[in-house]
């Protein structure tokens, strides 16, 4: 696969369920962010792994929100007893060694919490 | 603090020649970028400038200005399939991530 891949495309889910949202960069990509989008905005920050590592999660709104890169390869964004206000379309992209590469974006995960 | 600034919609004919601009306050500033969105997809990149003045790609062109906090992107001989939504990012103060304005949806008519 030439880009950057999310499973799954659509999740729907009912408030106070937990979700997992994977994300599989371009291969050999060692920066991988994790982003999310509301209607008519742009893209939001929420977290930044340099290989395996988190080098900033400051954009993570709460503690109901954690991401993971164990192989320094896929992400996974997982998010506890979700709300409403975290319908969005999570985006993943990925840059080949540093946070001044290029990002690439995968083609998102839209999320509806009932 | 960071700040992207950019007009929300833009309407063009084709054949036209658009400028977006956008306006920016960054703390800290490892370049500005252009990406491209259509309706329901992934941003593209367009753009990448870290230095002053002009940087030219086939039919789009982008343009940083440091001192002013400002750039623009220039779209010529519109297409029906250059409607989408153009965002500008900055890098944050960390440097660690993109600071991504609300975009700018252009509308090309025939």
């Amino acid at each position: 696969g030439a880009g950057v891949s999310q499973t799954p495309s659509n999740k729907v889910t009912e408030k106070g369920k937990y979700v997992e949202l994977r994300c599989d960069p371009i291969s050999g990509h060692t920066a991988l962010y994790w982003y999310r989008q509301s209607l008519g905005q742009g893209p939001e920050f929420l977290i930044y792994f340099q290989g395996t590592g988190a080098a900033d999660d400051s954009g993570l709104p709460n503690d109901r929100f954690f991401a993971v890169r164990p192989e320094g390869s896929v992400s996974t964004l997982k998010i506890q007893r979700t709300e409403r206000g975290d319908s969005a379309v999570y985006l993943c992209a990925s840059s080949p060694h540093s946070n001044t590469d290029t990002q690439y974006f995968g083609p998102g995960t839209r999320l509806t919490v009932l | 603090g960071q700040n992207i600034d950019q007009p929300t919609e833009m309407t063009a004919t084709e054949g036209a020649i658009v400028q977006i601009n956008c306006t920016y306050q960054t703390s800290g500033f490892n370049g500005l970028f252009w990406y491209q969105q259509h309706a329901g997809e992934a941003p593209t990149f367009l753009s990448y400038n870290v230095l002053d003045g002009l940087e030219e790609k086939g039919r789009f062109s982008s343009f940083l200005s440091r001192s002013k906090g400002y750039s623009y992107l220039l779209l010529k001989e519109l297409q029906m399939k250059d409607s989408a939504s153009y965002l500008c990012a900055a890098t944050n103060q960390a440097g660690t991530a993109l600071i991504f304005g609300k975009g700018t949806t252009l509308s090309v008519s025939s």
